[in-house]
């Protein structure tokens, strides 16, 4: 049963340059959800993708946007970068209606 | 006041012993929770989930929910070196929204 995946594991972006994050779901799952975890903190919430569309929204600007595919799978997208943007990006997939998700291994993302 | 606290640690318990992680919450409506565990440098885990108020157990794990007082617990019997991690809560809120909101996490040492 193949889990969450994410590419990449690591990458190092220039402040002002732009990052896309690719994420595929759990086997079976339909709805993800992106997170951002700095250093020493919990993971806060992006948004939520679910047939293809935004269905929710953390408190995040708008340099930060998505994609969900027909299959499911989704991209998170951040534009001209900052320094604070560097941290762990993790991608979690569930089951519409389900109430729990299941995170990828994460992208970590060094901005520098 | 933070949506979901917890004690940062580290909790240093010896192997064998029971380690008791804590966490509170600020919003009644809240209706699910969860405990996740990190490992330095790797994504979170799911460990289990509790919805009604009381205890559950699953192994030597055991959580524990009281909603009067807007706390939830995680006991682990047995401590293992293995066990070391940081555990997070994560409370899903009011009904209609699909984002969950992560405590810092507390650090755990079980000491061999």
């Amino acid at each position: 049963d193949a889990g969450v995946t994410q590419s990449p594991t690591h990458l190092i972006k220039t402040r002002g340059q732009q990052v896309t994050l690719r994420c595929s779901p759990k086997s079976g799952h339909d709805t993800v959800s992106w997170y951002q975890q700095a250093l020493g903190q919990g993971p806060q919430f992006i948004f939520q993708y679910y047939e293809e569309e935004e269905r929710q929204r953390g408190n995040f600007p708008d340099r930060f946007s998505g994609h969900q595919f027909p299959n499911y799978s989704s991209e998170l997208n951040v534009n001209a970068l900052l320094l604070g943007d560097s941290a762990l990006y993790l991608c979690a997939s569930s089951l519409k209606g389900g109430n729990t998700i299941y995170f990828g291994e994460g992208s970590w993302l060094t901005v520098v | 006041q933070k949506e979901v606290e917890q004690n940062s640690g580290p909790l240093s318990v010896p192997e064998g012993a029971i380690a008791s992680l804590n966490c509170t919450y600020s919003d009644r409506g809240s209706q699910s929770f969860f405990w996740y565990r990190q490992y330095s440098g790797k994504s979170p885990e799911l460990i289990m989930f509790i919805y009604s108020n009381g205890d559950k157990e699953d192994g030597r794990f055991t959580a524990q929910l009281n909603k009067a007082s807007q706390y939830v617990s995680l006991l682990i019997r047995d401590s293992q070196p293995s066990d070391s991690a940081t555990y997070l809560c994560a409370v899903n809120s009011i009904s209609g929204t699909y984002k969950y909101i992560f405590g810092t996490g507390t650090r755990l040492k079980v000491l061999a």
